[in-house]
């Protein structure tokens, strides 16, 4: 079963705009990851929030991780024409960490 | 630094030939994951290995579907016989830790005519 779900499943924005991407789940986690899919070329890792962090930032990508309510974002600031991909939550269970388990992912499009 | 590096990129055969998709992980890494990436089912896990054993292959679809490492720079995946239904995009991917980012290689795109 899938456990992340992303939120939009398509988003299309201006460039310059900011975007975000949601990601629920439904059972605890030990930390969830964010990559990124151009067309066909493999998944590259963004960011990894453990159970245990609240928010993350690594240049223009902000990610946020509630617990309580089993979600994380992904903000994109300043969006450009490269940012355009699929990205996709991915979640490491706390037993078997290392074994992730992807949702379907948000299709972003970012317009010049 | 190389990364994961696999091959053939594309692979199309015909219904019941046997398939062999290869991949090289980046050196010094513990563990090797194969996904099946496809629009209707997503990123699916199909097997990982740490340090060359097998340690979960609940999702490995079939009997006709088998992995092996038999070396730490080398994994095979293997579809014997194939079918349509097995057309996808196959990635390889590599972790240092458990915990640890994924790195994934560029992927096998595979046609069962």
């Amino acid at each position: 079963s899938q456990q992340g779900e992303e939120d939009p499943q398509a988003l299309s924005i201006q460039e310059g705009e900011n975007a975000t991407m949601n990601c629920s789940y439904k059972t605890s986690i030990n930390n969830l990851q964010w990559y990124r899919q151009n067309s066909g070329r493999g998944l590259v890792h963004l960011i990894l929030i453990r159970s245990n962090e609240r928010e993350k930032h690594s240049g223009r990508l902000r990610v946020t991780l509630d617990t309580s309510k089993k979600s994380s974002s992904l903000l994109i600031t300043a969006s450009r024409a490269a940012d355009t991909a699929s990205y996709f939550c991915a979640t490491a269970l706390i037993q078997g960490a290392q074994k992730l388990v992807f949702g379907q992912g948000t299709r972003l499009t970012i317009n010049p | 630094d190389a990364g994961v590096i696999q091959s053939p990129r594309h692979e199309v055969t015909e219904m019941g030939q046997e398939v062999t998709l290869r991949c090289k992980p980046i050196s010094g890494h513990d563990y090797l994951f194969w996904y099946r990436q496809t629009m209707m089912r997503g990123l699916e896990l199909l097997i990982y290995f740490n340090n060359n054993v097998p340690i979960d292959d609940s999702g490995m679809p079939e009997d006709r579907f088998s992995a092996k490492m038999p070396n730490a720079s080398f994994s095979t995946l293997k579809i014997q016989p194939s079918e349509p239904r097995d057309s996808a995009v196959y990635f390889c991917a590599s972790s240092q830790y458990s915990n640890q980012p994924q790195h994934f290689g560029d992927g096998t795109r595979l046609s069962i005519l």
